[in-house]
């Protein structure tokens, strides 16, 4: 099993730019987050599908829209790029939400300039 | 959700015992404390959890006081592949408008493990 997986590793975008931060999952779990870590923040939940065909606001959702385009994928999107949004993003999945243990991806590194 | 305090940073001499310790001095009855670890440029990495018993898996073990105001984290024979910050967490589900089961990571522990 591959477990989480996420593209691109790397993105550099220009201020304004949108681009999409694939996820998938090979876990047959039900749930599914977006997560931001920045500097001296911890992580921080920007998304997260409890199912399939559903999706919530997590802590800052501000300029991002998901996807969940079936089980195993879910998706970030940020529609015009700013400078606070230069971050890592992490993917997570967990069997269902709850107290469930996550399993995370390996990030996507993105800068805004 | 209960509020963790981790010592910033503490060293290992490889093969020995880690004690990573966490304050949870104000858990709730439904709380649980979770740890996970952060490997350096990689996503975080779930360890152990518990509720009040003492726990043990592959990976560690985790020490619960009987008051649950403080927890440990032991990793039996630490190798230099365990340096990685180490997050303890206290995770409440289901309540109103946490139901994701919330994962709040702080500032954690920079566990240095030395030849």
């Amino acid at each position: 099993n591959a477990g989480v997986t996420q593209t691109p590793k790397f993105q550099v975008l220009k201020t304004g730019q949108s681009m999409t931060l694939q996820c998938a999952q090979d876990m047959n779990h039900n749930s599914m987050y977006w997560y931001r870590q920045d500097p001296g923040m911890g992580l921080r939940l920007i998304y997260y599908s409890a199912s399939e065909g559903t999706t919530d606001k997590g802590e800052v959702p501000n300029g991002y829209n998901v996807s969940r385009l079936n089980k195993r994928e879910f998706s970030l999107r940020l529609e015009s790029a700013a400078p606070s949004q230069t971050s890592v993003y992490f993917c997570a999945s967990s069997v269902r939400t709850g107290l469930h243990e996550q399993y995370f991806g390996p990030g996507t590194r993105l800068t805004v300039t | 959700d209960a509020k963790t305090t981790q010592p910033p940073s503490m060293d290992c001499a490889e093969g020995r015992a880690a004690n990573l310790p966490c304050n949870h001095s104000t858990i709730s009855g439904n709380e649980y404390v979770y740890w996970y670890r952060q490997i350096h440029s990689q996503g975080p990495q779930y360890i152990i959890h518990g509720l009040k018993n003492n726990e043990t898996n592959e990976m560690a073990s985790l020490i619960i006081t009987e008051d649950r105001k403080s927890s440990t984290l032991i990793l039996p024979h630490a190798t230099l592949r365990d340096t990685a910050v180490y997050y303890c967490i206290v995770r409440v589900a289901g309540a109103g408008g946490t139901s994701y089961g919330k994962l709040t990571f702080g500032q954690g522990t920079i566990l240095t493990v030395h030849p």
